[in-house]
C-alpha cells in the first residue's frame, strides 16, 4: 500500500533532550516536506526537499534540522527541543515539487514540557 | 510576502451548496490546491489549479482567477461527512504556503 508513514505518533519529551520524528514513504517519491499545524496558525511548512542531499528551508526552519540520505526517508530532528515546539507534525511527500497532490503522513503530536 | 485568508468558519446545511473562498498575494506562484482535513487527521487532496477556470471532480469544484489572486472551492450535495476543515495552499516556487483553513459545520 502507498503511504507515508511518520514515527512516533504521539511523544511527550523535555526540555532539551535531542529528538527524531522519522518519515519513509514507499512512492519513490522525489519531493518530501515536513509542517507543524498549531490552532489559529494553520500548517506551516518547516523545510522540504526536492531529492537527495537536497534540502531547503521553509517558513519555521528554526530549532529544527532535516536530512535526505536516501530518497524514502526524510527524518526531522530537534537537537534541544523547547516548548514552543509542542506542535501536530505533518510529513508529506510527492512525486516532484510540481506535483499536483502531496501525500500526507498521519502526523506526530509532540509535547515538551 | 505572502498572504492567504480564507473564512475562519462556515456553517452550511446537509444537502445544501457552499463556496469557500480563499485570496492570495505571493510572488511566483505556480499553482494553488485545495485539501480537506478532518479532525485529529492528516489533510487528503481535493483539487489543484494552475490555470484559470473550474475544475469540476464529483461534487467537488474549485476555480481559479489569477489576476485577481482568488480561488472558491464549491461542494454541492452536503452530507454530514463533508464536516471538516478545508486548506487552500498556494506554491510559490518550489514552497508550500497554507492558508489557515476554513472549518465547516453541517447541519442537518
Amino acid at each position: 500500500e502507498a503511504q507515508v508513514t511518520q514515527n512516533p505518533r504521539y511523544l511527550i519529551t523535555v526540555t532539551g533532550k535531542k529528538l527524531t520524528v522519522t518519515c519513509s514513504q514507499n512512492m519513490n517519491h522525489e519531493y518530501m516536506s515536513w509542517y507543524r499545524q498549531d490552532p489559529g496558525l494553520g500548517l506551516r511548512q518547516i523545510y522540504y526537499s526536492m531529492n537527495v542531499e537536497v534540502t531547503d528551508k521553509g517558513d519555521v526552519p528554526e530549532g529544527y534540522k532535516v536530512s535526505r540520505k536516501e530518497k524514502r526517508n526524510f527524518p526531522l530532528i530537534l537537537e534541544s527541543p523547547s516548548p514552543n515546539q509542542t506542535s501536530l507534525y505533518f510529513c508529506a511527500s510527492s512525486l516532484a515539487w510540481s506535483s499536483t497532490e502531496a501525500f500526507f503522513g498521519q502526523g506526530t503530536r509532540l509535547t515538551v514540557v | 510576502g505572502q498572504n492567504i485568508d480564507q473564512p475562519t468558519e462556515m456553517t452550511a446545511t446537509e444537502g445544501a451548496i457552499v463556496q469557500i473562498n480563499c485570496t492570495y498575494q505571493t510572488s511566483g506562484f505556480n499553482g494553488l490546491f485545495w485539501y480537506q482535513q478532518h479532525a485529529g487527521e492528516a489533510p487528503t487532496f481535493l483539487s489543484y489549479n494552475v490555470l484559470d477556470g473550474l475544475e469540476e471532480k464529483g461534487r467537488f469544484s474549485s476555480f481559479l482567477s489569477r489576476s485577481k489572486g482568488y480561488s472558491y472551492l464549491l461542494l454541492k450535495e452536503l452530507q454530514m461527512k463533508d464536516s471538516a476543515s478545508y486548506l487552500c495552499a498556494v506554491r510559490e516556487d518550489d514552497k508550500i504556503i497554507f492558508g489557515k483553513g476554513t472549518r465547516l459545520h453541517i447541519l442537518p
